[in-house]
């Protein structure tokens, strides 16, 4: 079946440091790919999407290729911030599964920590 | 517009208990997902609707889980006879094709 897995955490950078949070996967079908982000207290955020090979997600300073050759969706940025302090999330959904419903498995989650 | 809600935030549930807990999407998604998700773990999913159908149940635990959406908009999860490893928080998505826009959850501790 579909798994994702991603960078184990906790992950702890000083500000203006890089980011990466690497996350590779398995799907059966093509699927499409996703950061979720989760705030202290809030619920899941959409951070990023790309829906297929090569295709290049980016928002909030956050960028994450699409790489089918290598299964991967690496979260990265150039220089983080005391605010991007929260839990990440890889997750996919496989169109072509067959199961038609595009559920989202998702990784294990990585806690991030920026400290000023 | 307004965001998925649930209800309630919290709750706390002695064993054997049954609970139902409330899920409203955002107005006019056809799309509804329900997950679990432990303790420092990544959600797993539980069920789909689409619209009043619930058109995949292979994430439910146990057939103490039960699910629907009637009306096609509001859906209710409930969970009969509590166990102790139901202790999690139950999240609702609701989509327009693959973009799904989650709840705040619910938060269930079984005592």
């Amino acid at each position: 079946g579909d798994s994702v897995t991603q960078m184990e955490g906790p992950v702890t950078l000083s500000e203006e440091a890089f980011l990466t949070i690497n996350c590779t996967y398995t799907a059966t079908g093509y699927p499409s790919l996703f950061w979720y982000v989760q705030y202290p207290g809030e619920g899941l955020q959409l951070l990023l999407k790309a829906t297929k090979a090569d295709d290049k997600g980016s928002n909030k300073g956050f960028e994450a290729t699409y790489r089918k050759e290598t299964t991967s969706f690496h979260l990265e940025k150039g220089s983080v911030q005391v605010s991007d302090s929260a839990v990440y999330f890889c997750a996919l959904s496989d169109s072509g599964s067959g199961a038609g419903s595009y559920q989202l498995t998702f990784g294990k989650g990585t806690k991030l920590s920026v400290i000023p | 517009g307004a965001g998925v809600s649930q209800s309630p935030r919290y709750k706390v549930a002695k064993r054997g208990q049954d609970v139902a807990l409330r899920c409203d999407p955002i107005s006019g998604h056809v799309s509804l997902f329900w997950y679990q998700q432990a303790l420092g773990q990544g959600p797993e999913f539980l069920t789909y609707f689409q619209n009043e159908a619930q058109l995949d149940k292979s994430g439910l635990p146990s057939d103490r889980f039960f699910a629907e959406r009637p009306e096609g908009s509001v859906s209710t999860l409930k969970i009969q006879r509590t166990q102790q490893e139901d202790s999690a928080v139950y999240l609702c998505a609701s989509s327009i094709q693959y973009e799904q826009y989650f709840g705040p959850g619910t938060r269930l501790t079984v005592t």
